[in-house]
Formats: C-alpha cells, structure tokens, sequence
C-alpha cells in the first residue's frame, strides 16, 4: 500500500523560500504509471493544485504559480519536492503531495506552512 | 474551469439520504472525481470516472452525472461519513476543485 509523507519547516519568513519533501513508501516513484503531485488547502482558496512530475523529470506546473514553482524527484531517494520561491502570507496553507493519474491517490498527510517573521 | 458545489451544508440525519450536488463551467465529460475530507486528515479519494468507486469505499456512495452536472449521492449515511466533500475536474490542465460540501448531522 503506497503511502506518502510530507516532510520540512513549518514556519518560513516573508521573501524566503519554502521547501518541502515527500518520502513515498510502499511505491515507487520510478514507477511509468503514475504522476507526483503537490496541492495545498486554505480556508479562502480551498484545494489548489500545484503541479506534478513524472519520473523522467517532466513537469506541469499551475499558471497562477508557475513563476515561482519549482518540483524536483530524487528516484534514488524515493522522493520529490516542492520548492516556493518569495514566499507571501497568502502561500501560507496545508501542503499535501499525492499520487497522481488524472485523480490523486493516495494522499500524504498533510503539512502546515506558515508564512511570517 | 470553474467547479462549483452546492449546497455548502447539508444537513441530514443519520440513516437519510444525501445529494450532492457539483456543476462546471464547460463540459468536463466524464473526467471527474469526488473526495471525501474530514477534520484534520487529508482528502480521500471516493470516486473517480463520475462513477466508479475506489478501492474500499462502501456501495452506500454513488457518483452520476456528465458533461457539466454531476451528483454524489450518499444512500445511507453513517456518522463516518459526516465530513466536506470535494468534486474535482481534471478535464483540462490544472485540475480544479469546487469549494467543497459540508455534511451535517442534523
């Protein structure tokens, strides 16, 4: 049973960078059947999907992120990542990774990141 | 595409009927998927392809619906299955969420 698990800082300052990792157990992400994906929920936005890779590198990032986005996948680790560069309050959310093929399951637990000084 | 649900509460003893219901901007065909959310977990995946369940998910939950109108439909509820439900297109890149249905106990 796949199971993934989100890992990094909980608190990130203005203008900084955000970065946090997904550990996939039970599964590969080498795997030619799916996609990796990051989402992350607020109170005002609801669910918003980030962007996926597949293991070859590609990536599909969301327009209204796409400038500062960045998903990276370490095959030998068995994982991927999420980077948010110049971070604002409003990218303060839970960050959820997932597997993807056209829906997403399963999920990862969940992250809290907050954005302040 | 905009995915919109209504109603954002319902409200519903345990052993009625629920109806959910979610509607897009432009026809997503039948490229939809419901997920069911409770306090403090992540999302879960229900249904997918409109109807089909996913692996686990109990016959009571049954998904309808094409092109634009689609419907949950939860035949008995369960207090397990107080939670906010999700509908998400994923016709067209990115995918999106409607803002979510929350099931009461009433």
């Amino acid at each position: 049973q796949v199971q993934l698990q989100e890992s990094g800082p909980g608190l990130v300052k203005p203008s900084e960078t955000l970065s946090l990792t997904c550990t996939v157990s039970g599964g590969s992400v080498s795997s030619d059947s799916y996609y990796w994906s990051w989402i992350r929920q607020t109170p005002e936005k609801g669910l918003e999907w980030i962007g996926y890779i597949y293991n070859s590198g590609f990536t599909n990032y969301n327009p209204s992120l796409k400038s500062r986005v960045t998903i990276s996948i370490d095959t030998s680790k068995n994982q991927f990542s999420l980077e948010v560069r110049s971070v604002t309050a409003a990218d303060t959310a839970v960050y959820y990774c997932a597997r993807f093929w056209d829906w997403l399951d399963p999920w990862g637990q969940g992250t809290l990141v907050t954005v302040s000084s | 595409i905009v995915v919109t649900q209504s109603p954002a509460t319902l409200s519903v003893s345990p052993g009625e009927r629920a109806t959910l219901s979610c509607r897009a901007s432009q026809s997503v065909s039948t490229n939809l998927a419901w997920y069911q959310q409770k306090p403090g977990q992540a999302p879960r995946l229900l249904i997918y392809g409109v109807s089909t369940r996913a692996t686990g998910v109990p016959a009571t939950f049954s998904g309808s619906g094409s092109g634009t109108e689609f419907t949950l439909t939860i035949s008995t509820l369960q207090s397990a299955d107080f939670a906010v439900y999700y509908c998400q297109q994923y016709s067209n890149w990115p995918g999106t969420f409607g803002q979510g249905t929350k099931v009461e106990i009433k």
